[in-house]
């Protein structure tokens, strides 16, 4: 496997399920994002890790819980979720340097899209 | 708080015709600034990257400029193919911090029809 992946690409959940995204890097990178995707909305930023260190969470609901266990996996674990969380869930890598010209560019996994009902 | 905006929404257009997306933001303390493809219900795949520093960058039939002071970018498409449709979204990075935090537009959904 190379690059960003995201597993699995398609889930389907009631209100009342517990499951979890799951997302791996092959990159050799030190932070993680979480990003989620709705309908007609811009691309929100949920979670950051770097190096292993949660340092952003963009006012995100407590329904939602990420998990970094190393550098190279991140986790979403999800619980109670409502309709409104169906979205595109993202997940991205970078370095925590800048690259010499490419700064600190992310490199997107292809999503997961949830459906809540 | 940084806010990105993308003028059209949409925007159809027939093969062959040179066109231009527009990314404004409110900001100008920014790292850099993205654009990026985006296929339907699959990820993004990164296009150009211009740093704050540079005024455009070129990758085949793409060109980006950013003009930093005026929070504004455009992404040129020469010779518009079919293959490029898709939504094409900008991001700004802030800076301040050891890695990426992206704002987002809300894309472009170009249709380029044969």
């Amino acid at each position: 496997e190379t690059g960003v992946t995201q597993t699995p690409r398609h889930l389907v959940m009631g209100m009342t399920n517990k499951k979890s995204l799951k997302c791996e890097q092959h990159l050799g990178h030190n932070a993680m994002y979480w990003y989620k995707q709705s309908a007609k909305k811009p691309l929100e930023l949920m979670f950051v890790y770097n190096f292993k260190e949660q340092t952003e969470n963009n006012s995100v609901p407590s329904r939602f819980s990420p998990e970094c266990p190393n550098s190279s996996h991140l986790f979403l674990h999800l619980h109670t979720l409502q309709p409104e969380d169906s979205a595109l869930y993202l997940c991205a890598s970078s370095q925590t340097f800048p690259t010499r010209g490419r700064g600190y560019e992310q490199y997107f996994g292809p999503g997961t899209r949830l459906t809540v009902t | 708080k940084q806010e990105v905006t993308q003028i059209p929404a949409a925007l159809s257009v027939p093969e062959g015709e040179n066109l231009v997306l527009n990314c404004s933001f409110t900001d100008s303390a920014i790292y850099n600034l993205q654009w990026f493809r985006q296929d339907p219900g699959k990820g993004l795949t990164s296009l150009l990257l211009i740093q704050s520093s540079q005024r455009e960058q070129t990758s085949g039939r793409l060109n980006a400029s950013l003009d930093k002071s005026s929070g504004r970018s455009t992404l040129y498409i020469a010779a518009s193919q079919p293959g490029d449709s898709a939504t094409y979204l900008c991001a700004v990075t802030a800076g301040g911090t050891s890695y990426g935090k992206l704002t987002f537009g809300q894309g472009t959904i170009l249709t380029v029809h044969p």
